[in-house]
């Protein structure tokens, strides 16, 4: 079956740092990959998506490229912020299915 | 502005209780999920629902039930609640062809003592 498989966490950095967090899948077909973020004390957001191998979604400073050969969809920032802390989770969909696969979640701080 | 609404925030429930869990959507989707969250282990789907009355399992449907009788409210039911389904829930709903847009509600954290 389809799964997801995020870097484990926690992540913490300070303010301006470069982040990457790496996720990588398997999946049967051509999936379309997303990122989500959950701030705290809210529900989930998607963040970005990309639906084929080459693209790059992005957002608020957020990037991501679906990577067909390595099968990996890794989020990058060039500078986070204290704002940015958060829980990132990584998802694909793929075919016909009717539900998102998830990873199982990073946890973001950015310290000032 | 859409809305996923969650019946509550927080709550307590005692080992053995029936427990109702409600979810109202005001988009008009069609499809609409329950979710549970536990640390590491991300979300796991639990049901979901793609027209009134129609539901399916998902992933870990164990110990669940779900009642979909109006488009917009999605349950999630407990028949007997046991301290290992202490985690949050979310729940999330999606236009039919769109699962990966799915609009999530603010999360019920069920604590079972």
């Amino acid at each position: 079956g389809d799964s997801v498989t995020q870097m484990e966490g926690p992540v913490t950095l300070s303010e301006e740092a470069f982040l990457t967090i790496n996720c990588t899948y398997t999946a049967t077909g051509y999936p379309s990959l997303f990122w989500y973020v959950q701030y705290p004390g809210e529900g989930l957001q998607l963040l970005l998506k990309a639906t084929k191998a080459d693209d790059k979604g992005s957002n608020k400073g957020f990037e991501a490229t679906y990577r067909k050969e390595t099968t990996s969809f890794h989020l990058e920032k060039g500078s986070v912020q204290v704002s940015d802390s958060a829980v990132y989770f990584c998802a694909l969909v793929s075919g016909s299915a009717r539900q998102l696969t998830f990873g199982s979640g990073t946890q973001l701080t950015v310290l000032p | 502005d859409v809305k996923v609404t969650q019946s509550s925030r927080y709550l307590v429930k005692r080992t053995g209780e029936k427990v109702f869990l409600e979810c109202v959507q005001d988009m008009d989707h069609e499809n609409m999920f329950w979710y549970r969250q536990d640390p590491g282990l991300g979300l796991r789907l639990i049901y979901f629902s793609y027209d009134v009355k129609m539901k399916e399992k998902g992933d870990i449907p164990e110990g669940y039930s779900v009642s979909r009788e109006k488009k917009e409210r999605f349950s999630l039911i407990l028949e007997s609640a046991s301290t290992n389904q202490t985690s949050m829930y979310l729940c999330a709903s999606s236009p039919p062809l769109g699962p990966s847009l799915q609009y999530f509600g603010p999360g019920t954290r069920l604590t079972v003592t």
